[in-house]
């Protein structure tokens, strides 16, 4: 399957604490996209980061990426609250060409407690 | 204010019925997007589009179907072929030279 694979399918932390959640893919890359999902909400994008680079920064969002291990992680850092929310990779394969289609991942849900 | 607007939020579907979501956008993106979620699952497509008058099979286009007359408008109908159709849908466009997905804030589909 070229679907991502996220890791852990739930997390809970406390406010304050740093959040991790990583990707696992089978194919080769254009890009890897993370977005966000409140409940019942669409989708929120968050970073993309391509397959020549190891590493980006958001705000308190740092995502790296590994084309070797085919894997990626997103890291929140001195989470809130509001950061209650799932969280999906999405990657756009090299064999979608130009089409942008992305493959998603079944997403990291994550509970922020005060 | 640009985005991607979708309508109804919330529909019901009768056994056998057709129905169509609509999905419209401001952003002047050539390409855009069907996706499927299934409760706690990920994104599957359905259709998609690059250009206005055509569009491609994703991978479950089975049960619907979807027309691209204009560049802003990428309306999906949910046929009464679709065994299984209650799901939340999501459309998303894209810029010709753009790598990042936007996404409009969903339709809720439930058969009764």
């Amino acid at each position: 399957s070229q679907q991502g694979e996220e890791d852990p399918q739930a997390l809970s932390i406390q406010e304050g604490e740093n959040a991790t959640m990583n990707c696992s893919y089978k194919t080769s890359i254009n890009n890897l996209q993370w977005y966000r999902q409140n409940s019942g909400r669409g989708l929120v994008h968050l970073i993309l980061i391509r397959s020549n680079e190891r590493e980006k920064h958001s705000g308190r969002l740092r995502v790296t990426l590994d084309t070797s291990k085919k894997s990626s992680s997103l890291l929140i850092t001195a989470s809130r609250a509001a950061d209650t929310a799932s969280y999906f990779c999405a990657l756009q394969s090299v064999g979608s060409g130009n089409t942008g289609k992305l493959i998603f991942g079944q997403g990291t849900t994550l509970q922020v407690k005060p | 204010d640009g985005g991607i607007t979708q309508s109804p939020k919330y529909l019901f579907r009768k056994e056998g019925q057709n129905v169509t979501l609509s999905c419209e956008q401001n952003l002047n993106h050539d390409a855009m997007y069907w996706y499927r979620q299934d409760p706690g699952q990920g994104l599957r497509l359905i259709y998609y589009s690059q250009i206005v008058n055509d569009f491609q099979k994703g991978d479950i286009a089975e049960g619907y179907s979807v027309s691209r007359e204009k560049k802003e408008s990428f309306p999906l109908t949910v046929t009464s072929a679709q065994k299984n159709p209650t799901a939340f849908y999501l459309c998303a466009s894209r810029s010709g030279n753009g790598d990042t997905i936007y996404f409009g804030e969903g339709s809720w589909l439930t058969v009764v």
